[in-house]
């Protein structure tokens, strides 16, 4: 199975600010990547796909990057309806598996 | 507009099963890929398998191969998940959600609890 290890596990930032949450992949996952976003009591969303592709009404603040094994989530100007866990998964090869997930809190 | 409706939540006696639903509108149910996908208590994300709804076909993470049974039911347009011999590491709340190749998972059920308790 394909190992995803999220990093940082938690995460405080100021309204503004810009955050990155990184993700590894224990194998080449050639940018079969997305990138969810959970808020408390709630389903995850879809925020980009394929590394780098922007799900249909997600704020454009948000981007992914990466390739190969390494990929990232940028969040510019943090928002306080940012707060929320974030997940990685890779959808490259079965069974599809998750980060651990980035509690993201604001300072 | 896609909705994944799930049923309401559960409680199980240790050893016994339990069967959720997910009714889904908004789209072709049959063109679409279902899949679950649990959460423990806190925890992260397990993907537990998918159903091609259109052919039956199903495909289970190996850890939930005796665990878990997926369904659908065309004519209704809903998905299921049976949960069989139940223990406390069941306990969970359970999604579902539509694959779309490429974009993984596009749309999530709201989840249901399943409690395990005697």
């Amino acid at each position: 199975d394909i190992q995803m290890t999220q990093s940082p596990a938690s995460l405080s930032a100021s309204l503004g600010e810009t955050v990155t949450i990184e993700c590894l992949a224990s194998e080449d996952i050639y940018s079969n990547l997305a990138w969810y976003q959970q808020k408390p009591g709630k389903s995850p969303q879809l925020l980009i796909y394929y590394a780098n592709s922007l799900n249909d009404g997600v704020p454009s603040r948000f981007s992914g990057s990466g390739s190969g094994t390494q990929y990232s989530l940028k969040i510019n100007s943090l928002q306080s309806e940012d707060v929320s866990i974030y997940f990685c998964q890779q959808n490259y090869d079965s069974p599809w598996t998750f980060g651990g997930g980035t509690k993201l809190e604001l300072k | 507009e896609v909705q994944l409706q799930q049923s309401g939540p559960e409680v199980g006696r240790p050893g016994s099963s339990v069967k959720i639903s997910c009714k889904a509108s908004g789209y072709t149910f049959t063109d679409y890929v279902m899949n679950w996908v649990k959460q423990s208590p806190g925890q992260g994300l397990e993907w537990i398998g998918w159903i091609d709804p259109e052919y039956g076909s199903t495909d289970y993470a190996e850890k939930f191969k005796k665990k878990a049974t997926l369904t659908a039911d065309t004519s209704s347009n809903t998905a299921y998940i049976q949960l069989s011999s139940l223990t406390s590491e069941d306990t969970a709340t359970y999604f579902c959600a539509r694959w779309v190749p490429g974009r993984s998972f596009d749309y999530w059920g709201q989840g249901v609890m399943v409690t395990v308790s005697s």
